[in-house]
């Protein structure tokens, strides 16, 4: 089975400051896809960035990246620059051969003036 | 863009009534999915549906949960007897073809209250 860990249920960081959110999952396939997703107060669920297990390149998505440790099995974010609208709660999320995906906790993130 | 619509966005029914909660995939998605998120906890997953039938679920998915995709466009999620520990936070999603490295599109969500 697939878990998802989250350690940090609540982080602060300061406007235009830079921020990192833990993950580390545990699993037994080989093909995987990682993700994280964003839930503001209005409890959307929306996809920041995604990760495929196979690839080594740590994926982007402009202020948003993430440091894939396979061995480690841990996928954090990184969020830079950040912005008022970044306050939100955060998920990791994985998913294998299932097809579904698997939550985190998540962590809650507040952005400061 | 398109995007998943879930109706109604916020339900309050009475202890053990029945429930229809409805979504309305993107259009040439073919992978299924129904999370519920009790308020504060993390999102759990229900169930997938593909191809007209459920290809897994979970052990919250238990006889009183239904699903169904009646027309070819809405998917439906159905509680028979609701219960209090069914408030939670209901969200729908989809997925395109290659179901494990596509995004899964998420619904804004049904708030269900049980009273």
């Amino acid at each position: 089975a697939q878990t998802v860990t989250q350690s940090q249920p609540e982080m602060s960081v300061q406007e235009a400051e830079t921020v990192t959110l833990s993950c580390t999952y545990d699993t037994s396939e080989n093909n995987y896809y990682l993700f994280w997703y964003k839930q503001p107060p209005s409890r959307q669920m929306i996809l920041v960035i995604r990760q495929e297990a196979y690839k080594q390149q740590n994926a982007t998505e402009n202020r948003f990246s993430v440091n894939f440790q396979k061995a480690a099995k841990s996928f954090s974010l990184k969020i830079s620059d950040s912005q008022l609208g970044d306050t939100a709660m955060y998920f990791c999320a994985h998913t294998g051969t299932a097809s579904k995906l698997t939550f985190g906790t998540g962590t809650r993130l507040q952005v400061t003036l | 863009e398109p995007e998943v619509t879930q109706t109604p966005s916020h339900q309050v029914t009475q202890m053990g009534q029945e429930v229809i909660l409805r979504c309305v995939p993107i259009s040439n998605h073919l992978y299924f999915y129904w999370y519920r998120q009790i308020l504060g906890q993390k999102v759990e997953f229900l169930v997938s549906f593909y191809n007209n039938e459920i290809s897994e679920k979970s052990e919250i998915f238990d006889d009183q949960f239904s699903v169904e995709r009646p027309d070819g466009s809405n998917f439906t999620l159905k509680i028979r007897s609701t219960k209090l520990e069914d408030s939670a936070m209901y969200f729908c999603a989809s997925r395109g073809y290659r179901a494990q490295n596509t995004e899964a599109f998420f619904g804004q969500g049904t708030r269900l209250t049980v009273v």
